[in-house]
């Protein structure tokens, strides 16, 4: 089945630590966007690509990493300069220029700080 | 700017009961409007979608919403709560050349027996 896969469920760092979170699709959709979800504040955006080799800062990029070096995959980079970064992260995908566009979600990994 | 208001944070209602969810937009151009349903530690399920025609949009699991453009309102509406509707609900504006998606900060459904 098609869908958006991410792993790892649950991901634990340390101080002065980077840690990469995957996300993979085969929906063979173009446009992929990272989200970071806080209590209380709803859905907000980290990064997002829209072709490979190209992505674009959303509202809460610093602290943050990602590339697109293939179509299928966009790993996302907590660094250790993101100094909160205890929060629900989801992936997501969509076609772009498209009367049927909707975003199609991962199942989101859950950062914690040790 | 562009902008999504869910003024409602948390709704209990009654298992049977009707169901109304607010939403209000801001957006520089034509909006497309979507309502996404969220399980504790899921992602996210579109009920339904907003892009032209009918303002009145059916979608899954019973939901429906109406677009009003004179109030920049999307409300969702459900006539008959059923006890596994309690989640997470986001209202959200965007896509096809935009780009981005302007999520609101969500609104919590308690049903009670």
């Amino acid at each position: 089945d098609g869908g958006i896969t991410q792993s790892p469920k649950y991901l634990f760092r340390k101080e002065g630590q980077n840690v990469t979170l995957s996300c993979e699709q085969n929906l063979n959709h173009d446009a992929m966007y990272w989200y970071r979800q806080d209590p209380g504040q709803g859905l907000r955006l980290i990064y997002y690509s829209q072709i490979v080799n190209d992505f674009q800062k959303g509202d809460i990029a610093e602290g943050y990493s990602v590339s697109r070096e293939k179509k299928e995959s966009f790993p996302l980079t907590v660094t250790s300069a993101q100094k909160n970064p205890t929060a629900f992260y989801l992936c997501a995908s969509t076609t772009q220029g498209h009367i049927d566009e909707k975003l199609f979600f991962g199942s989101g990994t859950q950062l914690s700080v040790l | 700017a562009q902008s999504v208001t869910q003024p409602d944070i948390h709704i209990t209602v009654s298992e049977g009961a009707s169901l109304e969810l607010r939403c209000n937009y801001s957006y520089g151009a034509t909006p497309y409007l979507f309502w996404y349903v969220q399980s504790p530690g899921q992602g996210l399920q579109l009920l339904l979608k907003y892009f032209s025609g009918d303002t009145l949009v059916q979608g899954i699991k019973g939901f429906e919403a109406e677009f009003k453009r004179s109030q920049s309102s999307f409300n969702l509406r459900k006539p008959s709560v059923h006890w596994s509707d309690a989640a997470e609900y986001f209202c959200a504006v965007g896509g096809f050349f935009g780009n981005q998606f302007y999520f609101g900060t969500g609104t919590s459904l308690t049903v009670i027996p």
